[in-house]
């Protein structure tokens, strides 16, 4: 079955940068796209952005250039969300989710920015 | 980008009643339309895709209509296990974007 599992939660300063990884298994990690989201505090659902897993090829939400990236691990089927120069109303629950739809998702991670 | 809006922002409802959600994009998105449904401490879950075809598992009280601008979301007899916060969502262009949330609780 898919399941795609995602890396512990963190704590992180102002300023700071964070890393979230998303493990896939279940299926062919090179056929789906991957997206992430994130989920803050009081607020709805916001997309982060994609990875393309079989090309690397990306593209982000507008108000996340600069500040994000994300990579893939095609050896060990996992893609990475980097996330820099962390404020603190980046604080949220981040989550990975498989095309199509956003069908499988990822248990989540909480990253809280607090000084 | 686009904007999604629903309505109602939340409601409350009885077990067995229909319920029904609307949501509207502020320009035209074709069938390219998503129900999630997302519960305190929990990822979202997909309940319908495409404007109207149901997820697999996900039962059949749940449905969906609409395209081009206007949607709506239906659960035809609300169960207690249904209160939750749902949201509409397009991707028919980048960036992806969802509706506000509507709140259902139960009465």
């Amino acid at each position: 079955q898919v399941q795609l599992e995602q890396s512990g939660a963190e704590v992180k300063k102002p300023g700071a940068s964070v890393r979230v990884s998303c493990k896939a298994s279940g299926y062919i990690f090179t056929q789906y796209y991957l997206h992430w989201l994130r989920l803050a505090p009081g607020q709805g659902l916001e997309w982060v952005g994609w990875i393309n897993p079989n090309s690397g090829g990306t593209s982000y939400a507008q108000k996340f250039h600069g500040r994000v990236i994300m990579t893939r691990d095609t050896s060990i089927s996992t893609v990475y969300m980097d996330l820099s120069a962390l404020k603190s109303d980046d604080t949220a629950v981040y989550f990975c989710a498989r095309d199509p739809h956003f069908t499988f998702w990822g248990q989540g991670t909480q990253v809280i920015v607090s000084s | 980008d686009i904007q999604m809006t629903q309505s109602p922002s939340s409601l409350s409802a009885s077990v067995g009643d229909r319920v029904t959600i609307t949501c509207q994009a502020s320009e035209g998105i074709n069938h390219f339309l998503n129900w999630y449904q997302l519960k305190p401490g929990k990822a979202p879950n997909l309940l319908i895709y495409d404007a109207s075809n149901l997820q697999r598992g996900v039962p059949s009280r749940f449905s969906g209509t609409g395209s081009g601008t206007i949607f709506s979301f239906t659960i035809s007899s609300l169960q207690p296990e249904d209160a939750a916060t749902y949201y509409c969502q397009q991707n028919n262009h980048l960036p992806y974007t969802f509706g506000p949330g509507t709140k259902v609780e139960m009465k």
